[in-house]
Parts: C-alpha cells; structure tokens; sequence
C-alpha cells in the first residue's frame, strides 16, 4: 500500500536573501534550545543553542530567537547560501533528563541560486 | 578529532534476521544516544546512556530491539528478528554529559533495509 510521511514544512529562498525558520516546542517548562542542520545522507550537525534566560543569541550569519511567552523559537540565517540548502531541527530540553533532547519535525530550507 | 563513529554504514538483510549495529562516541564524552529516522515519524530517541548505564529506554520499540554499552569506548543497538518496518537510518550520537550544555554529536547513521 502506499505509505504516508511526513510532510515537512518547506521554505524556499533566493540565494542572498535572509532566511527565517520556525519551530513551536513543547514543553514550557524547557530549559534550552538547540537548532541543527541536517544534509542528505548525513547526521544532524549543531549550529547554535540558546538558554532559556535568554532571548537571543547570535553567531557566525545565523541569529536564534526565544519567545518563551508563545513557546517559539526561530532560527534566523543572514545572506542565504546554496550550502544552507537543508533540513533545520530545532530541539529541546526540559528537567535536564541526562541531557536528552526532544527534536521538532523539522523544515525543509531550498536555496535558489 | 574523530568524530563519533558508527558502522556500518549500509546494511541490507532479510526479515528475521539478527542485525548489529555499531557506535562509538567521541573520547571523553560522558552520553551516548541512539536514534531512528524515518519519514513516517521524523527522528526518535530510542535508548540513552550516561556512563555506559541505560538512563531511558522508553523509546525502544518492543523487546526485538536490545541496546548495549559495555564500556565508555563502544555501544551496540541488536535487533532480532529484524522486520521490514524497522528499515530506518539509526544514528548514535554522544555528548559530553548530563550539565548544560547539552549538544549532541551525531555520527553519520546507518542506513538499514530490512527485505
């Protein structure tokens, strides 16, 4: 029979343009927030963490935002590269658990050159 | 630095049979994690350790799957007898403990087809 998957949310940018990637976590009671990337054929691969006694964090072009009030995180990518083309995972952790994780669904980002 | 290791890489068996895969974390870290990704259910956690103990296994699927880490250097996820639905990419992943911050690296997966 045919099978059903997932259907990811997909955002398609111009190369150059910004990049805006959203996730809506669980669990209000989570403590920090990681986003990664995950290119085909390849494992998730860290690109920024945020506490939760933050609201914004910034690296190398990418700028995470913590809005704890509506339980949303965004992951914010500056001059969009085709290399940037990916699937982002935003996570979370909440009441330490060893560190586990929770991970989003995930959002498909194509870049146009 | 070498980065987790898993093997191998592809496999290919037939329902019913015993399938081993194969982890290990990085040097010195402390948390090893393994995880299924399909695309009906996205990326699950199956079984995490912390010094070489199993801390949560409640994503483990049925008693088919077994989980081990006998030492801080290597972990292995069994599964027997393998069925068609459990055809997946399985990831390990290692941190380097239970304190803030909790990144996890992932290994390159394991690619399994279960005919």
């Amino acid at each position: 029979g045919e099978s059903v998957g997932l259907h990811l949310p997909t955002l398609s940018v111009q190369e150059g343009d910004n990049s805006i990637i959203n996730c809506a976590y669980s669990n209000s009671a989570s403590d920090y927030f990681i986003w990664y990337k995950q290119e085909s054929g390849k494992g998730p691969q860290f690109i920024i963490d945020i506490r939760s006694n933050m609201d914004k964090r910034q690296g190398q072009r990418v700028t995470v935002l913590l809005n704890k009030t509506v339980k949303h995180l965004s992951l914010q990518i500056a001059a969009t590269q085709p290399g940037d083309s990916a699937v982002y995972f935003c996570a979370e952790n909440f009441n330490n658990q060893g560190g586990k994780l929770i991970f989003g669904q995930g959002t498909e980002l194509s870049v146009k050159p | 630095d070498a980065g987790v290791i898993q093997s191998p890489r592809h496999e290919v068996t037939e329902m019913g049979q015993e399938v081993t895969l194969r982890c290990k974390p990085i040097s010195g870290h402390n948390s090893l994690f393994w995880y299924r990704q399909t695309m009906m259910r996205g990326l699950e956690l199956l079984i995490y350790f912390n010094n070489n103990v199993p801390i949560d296994d409640s994503g483990m699927p049925e008693d088919r799957f077994s989980a081990k880490m006998p030492n801080a250097s290597f972990s292995t996820l069994k599964i027997q007898p393998s069925e068609p639905r459990d055809s997946a990419v399985y990831f390990c992943a290692s941190s380097k403990g239970v304190n803030l911050p909790y990144e996890q690296y992932f290994g390159p997966g394991t690619r399994l087809t279960v005919t």
